[in-house]
């Protein structure tokens, strides 16, 4: 069974770091793009960044672009995200997501809640 | 960057009937168009891919069709478990796009 468990979340003043994790099982972790989506409190979703399975391609979304880097140890079968000066439209719910083939998101993390304020 | 627009943003419907939901890019995404449901504090859920193959485990009363830039997510017999937000997402062009999402309420 495939799970993905995010972790790190919690609240962080402006222009803060935060590193959130994302431990997965019950599926061979180097082969798949993984992913970060996250949700604004009620709204949409928003990709966020992508990594290929060995982790030497990336992609972000141009919102946290130069402030977020996605990583991945698969030696650990996890997934990270550092996100650096973080601001207040950072707020939302991150999702970790596996891709499978075509950046087709078919497992989700329960997700981890940011909140950026002073 | 491609925009996804979903419309209705909300979708009154009794449960039995066939909802309808629509999806349209700003430009041709082929058929690279998935579909997700997504619950009160629930991660989403995958149902389709490609536009039109159900993933896993979805009953058929889900279904997806569609190319290029006009698509459709129908519900053929709404189920009181069915009544949640749909959204669709291109993943033929980056950065990957999610639409606004669709409600189903009761």
């Amino acid at each position: 069974e495939v799970q993905l468990l995010e972790s790190g979340g919690g609240l962080v003043q402006p222009g803060g770091s935060l590193r959130l994790s994302c431990a997965a099982s019950g599926f061979t972790f180097s082969t798949y793009a993984m992913n970060w989506v996250r949700q604004a409190p009620g709204k949409g979703l928003e990709w966020v960044s992508s990594i290929g399975g060995g982790g030497s391609t990336t992609y972000y979304a141009d919102s946290v672009k130069g402030r977020f880097t996605i990583s991945r140890d698969n030696s650990k079968n996890t997934l990270y995200v550092q996100m650096n000066s973080l601001r207040a439209e950072d707020t939302a719910v991150y999702y970790c997501a596996k891709a499978r083939d075509g950046y087709i998101y078919d497992y989700w993390g329960q997700g981890t809640l940011v909140t950026v304020s002073s | 960057e491609i925009v996804m627009t979903q419309s209705p943003a909300t979708l009154s419907v009794s449960p039995g009937e066939r909802a309808t939901l629509s999806c349209r890019a700003s430009q041709s995404v082929s058929s690279n168009l998935a579909w997700y449901q997504q619950k009160p504090g629930q991660a989403p859920r995958l149902l389709i891919f490609g536009a039109s193959t159900r993933a896993t485990g979805i009953p058929a009363r889900f279904s997806g069709g569609g190319s290029g830039t006009e698509f459709t997510l129908t519900i053929s017999s709404l189920q009181s478990e069915d009544f949640a937000v749909y959204y669709c997402q291109q993943y033929n062009n980056w950065p990957l796009t999610f639409g606004g999402g669709t409600k189903v309420e009761i």
